[in-house]
């Protein structure tokens, strides 16, 4: 069965620094990966996915994720943080089921906060 | 935008109730699914549905069911509320194609006392 690790529960970055979020999966074929973000008291949003093709994946708010095969990891990263990044961010595998579109398995989230 | 409606956001139920957490999509997906969230765990798949009158468990599927009569609706049913199912609760939604994302709904909140 598939399943996602986040190593880290919490992290604390200042504004302006930059930010990873390691993500480390368990599938047995090739996945589809995803990283979604929730802010406080909102919905969660998709920031960004990867299928197949280039291994550096661009997504929305300034967010960019690596695919490296040989570590089973999607690390998220942004160069500069702004205190509106402070959220929970979930790494997901999603993984194909009866044809009929696919199914996600998240991690356990890491919480960002963003000293000023 | 996708909009996923869930019809509360904070419930407070007692122990032995039958719960009924309501779901409704407007963007005709095919695909639904509801997700237990709780701090440290992420959120766990409990149930999801790839077409109407169809369901496949999750991986916590147990104290729970759910019921797709209508494409657009998808509900999840606590038949005998238990204070361990204290929880947020979110809906989501998809196309039925591979590597499609999910469309999250804002998530209801329930307190089992």
């Amino acid at each position: 069965a598939q399943s996602v690790t986040q190593p880290d529960i919490h992290i604390t970055v200042s504004e302006g620094a930059s930010l990873e979020l390691r993500c480390n999966y368990s599938y047995g074929a090739t996945p589809y990966l995803f990283w979604y973000v929730q802010s406080p008291g909102q919905g969660l949003q998709l920031l960004l996915k990867y299928f197949s093709g280039d291994t550096l994946v661009q997504g929305i708010k300034g967010f960019e994720a690596e695919f490296k095969r040989s570590q089973s990891s999607f690390n998220l990263r942004k160069p500069s943080v702004h205190w509106s990044d402070a959220a929970e961010y979930f790494c997901a595998v999603g993984v194909m089921i009866k044809a009929a579109g696919n199914k996600l398995t998240f991690g356990g989230g890491t919480r960002v906060l963003v000293k000023p | 935008d996708v909009k996923v409606t869930q019809s509360s956001r904070y419930l407070v139920k007692r122990t032995g109730e039958k719960v009924f957490l309501e779901c409704v999509q407007d963007m005709d997906h095919e695909n639904m699914f509801w997700y237990r969230q709780d701090p440290g765990l992420g959120l766990r798949l409990i149930y999801f549905s790839y077409d109407v009158k169809m369901k496949e468990k999750g991986d916590i599927p147990e104290g729970y069911s759910v019921s797709r009569e209508k494409k657009e609706r998808f509900s999840l049913i606590l038949e005998s509320a238990s204070t361990n199912q204290t929880s947020m609760y979110l809906c989501a939604s998809s196309l039925k194609r591979s590597g499609e994302k999910l469309f999250f709904g804002s998530g209801t909140q329930l307190s089992v006392l």
